[in-house]
């Protein structure tokens, strides 16, 4: 039973392209978030959001477009892929707004941009 | 917005001793600070996590204290073992969950 499930694990794709990744959590959670983890390691917040709704939307440029059509599923859009995307991106989950609880990641999605 | 600092970026300890990692973070509103730990290639994990009312918390090898005040927070682990070598990542939270730049612990057999 994985709790948080994000699919592919692996995308390598060229310059230019647009690319989905999905994320589906089991866990009766509210809240879903999007981290971006790059070669350095940083684990940055991109987007959080809380029953559907968008809470948290840091600088990211507007080629991302995160998409939560129920409470237990957000997924990332890609658009116009640029070299420096190229990161590991991890779906995140909590009980509740707010982060005041334990978060739950995904396994990651590496995605190399060629 | 919240910012978290994290030292050192590295760390290598021979099997046996203790590490310690320190974070300090800028928002006071913060008041949940937990740990990940994240193995090679894999998704980070809690550890232990510690809220504002507490001090000190500690489970087996590892412990969290707590400094409001000086608003900064350490991660002890002791008799660390090579399955301890993995990147920590210190984290503040108050209206949204902000990471420290992470660790990487080696702990050499």
């Amino acid at each position: 039973d994985t709790a948080v499930s994000q699919t592919p694990k692996y995308l390598v794709t060229q310059m230019g392209n647009d690319k989905s990744i999905k994320c589906e959590q089991n866990l009766g959670h509210d809240t879903m978030y999007w981290y971006k983890q790059d070669s350095k390691k940083f684990l940055k917040i991109m987007f959080s959001y809380n029953n559907k709704e968008l809470i948290i939307n840091e600088t990211v440029p507007n080629r991302f477009s995160p998409k939560s059509p129920d409470k237990a599923h957000l997924n990332l859009h890609i658009n116009s892929l640029e070299l420096g995307d190229s990161a590991v991106y991890f779906c995140a989950s909590s009980q509740t707004s707010g982060s005041l609880g334990e978060l739950f990641f995904g396994e990651g999605s590496r995605l190399t941009v060629l | 917005g919240e910012n978290v600092e994290q030292h050192p970026s590295t760390l290598s300890v021979q099997e046996g001793d203790s590490a310690v990692i320190k974070c300090t973070y800028s928002d006071s509103a913060s008041n949940y600070f937990p740990w990940y730990k994240q193995e090679l290639g894999k998704r980070p994990q809690l550890i232990i996590d510690i809220r504002s009312n507490v001090g000190e918390k500690k489970d087996q090898r590892i412990a969290v204290t707590l400094n409001k005040t000086a608003k900064h927070f350490s991660l002890h682990i002791t008799e660390t073992q090579p399955e301890d070598s993995a990147v920590y990542f210190c984290a503040a939270s108050g209206n949204d969950m902000r990471f420290g730049a992470g660790t990487r612990l080696t702990v050499k057999p």
